[in-house]
């Protein structure tokens, strides 16, 4: 069975900083892996989503990476803003089960001014 | 709009009652998921539509849940006989069919049973 975690639980920095955002699975049998933005009291957003064939993808200030075989996905958020304070989360999507995706429980994210 | 669009935003009610559960999926879009996010937790998957095909219900909890899709649009979730463990935020997401397209999500309802 597929298990998503996401490391660390929560995370608080200042502005500017960048974030580093980890997600690990345990079956690498993937198609694809997708980063997501909460908000509170809100549903998803799609950030990014990297098919099991590349190795990244980049979309303004993020940059996501994935490393199938290790399990391994990492979202990175440069020069980090007040804006970015939310719940990410990532998901990835099994090979056996065309619709059944897999979600880590989160990442909370506070980014103070 | 264009956007995914779940009805009601809150639904409070007693245990032992049935609660209706909608999702308007963006037009087009002919995947149709389901999940369910309790406090605290990540987001559990509970059916997944493709078309015509027979849905995936292998994450539905217990026989209590249930849901259809009419004309290959609008599904409906169905809890019967609620319980106080079934309060939780219920998404819906759509997407493009087969493809390696993600999932967009309705803003969720907030279900709480007294």
């Amino acid at each position: 069975k597929q298990e998503v975690t996401q490391i660390p639980a929560a995370l608080s920095v200042p502005e500017g900083e960048n974030l580093v955002l980890n997600c690990s699975f345990t079956d690498s049998a993937i198609y694809n892996l997708q980063w997501f933005r909460q908000d509170p009291g809100k549903g998803l957003t799609s950030l990014l989503l990297i098919q099991s064939s590349q190795r990244e993808q980049t979309s303004g200030r993020l940059n996501a990476s994935l490393d199938k075989s290790s399990g391994r996905s990492t979202l990175y958020i440069a020069a980090s803003q007040p804006g970015d304070s939310a719940t990410y989360l990532c998901a990835v999507r099994q090979g056996d089960s065309w619709g059944k995706f897999q979600f880590g429980a989160g990442t909370q994210v506070v980014v103070t001014p | 709009g264009a956007g995914v669009s779940q009805s009601p935003s809150n639904k409070v009610t007693e245990k032992g009652k049935d609660v209706e559960l909608r999702c308007d999926p963006i037009s087009g879009h002919t995947a149709l998921y389901w999940y369910r996010q309790s406090l605290g937790q990540g987001l559990e998957f509970l059916i997944y539509f493709q078309g015509n095909s027979a849905p995936d219900k292998s994450g539905l909890p217990s026989d209590r849940f249930s849901a259809e899709r009419t004309g290959g649009s609008v599904s409906t979730l169905t809890i019967q006989r609620t319980q106080q463990e079934d309060s939780a935020v219920y998404l819906c997401a759509s997407s493009p069919g087969r493809s390696n397209q993600p999932q967009h999500f309705g803003d969720g309802t907030r279900l709480s049973i007294l």
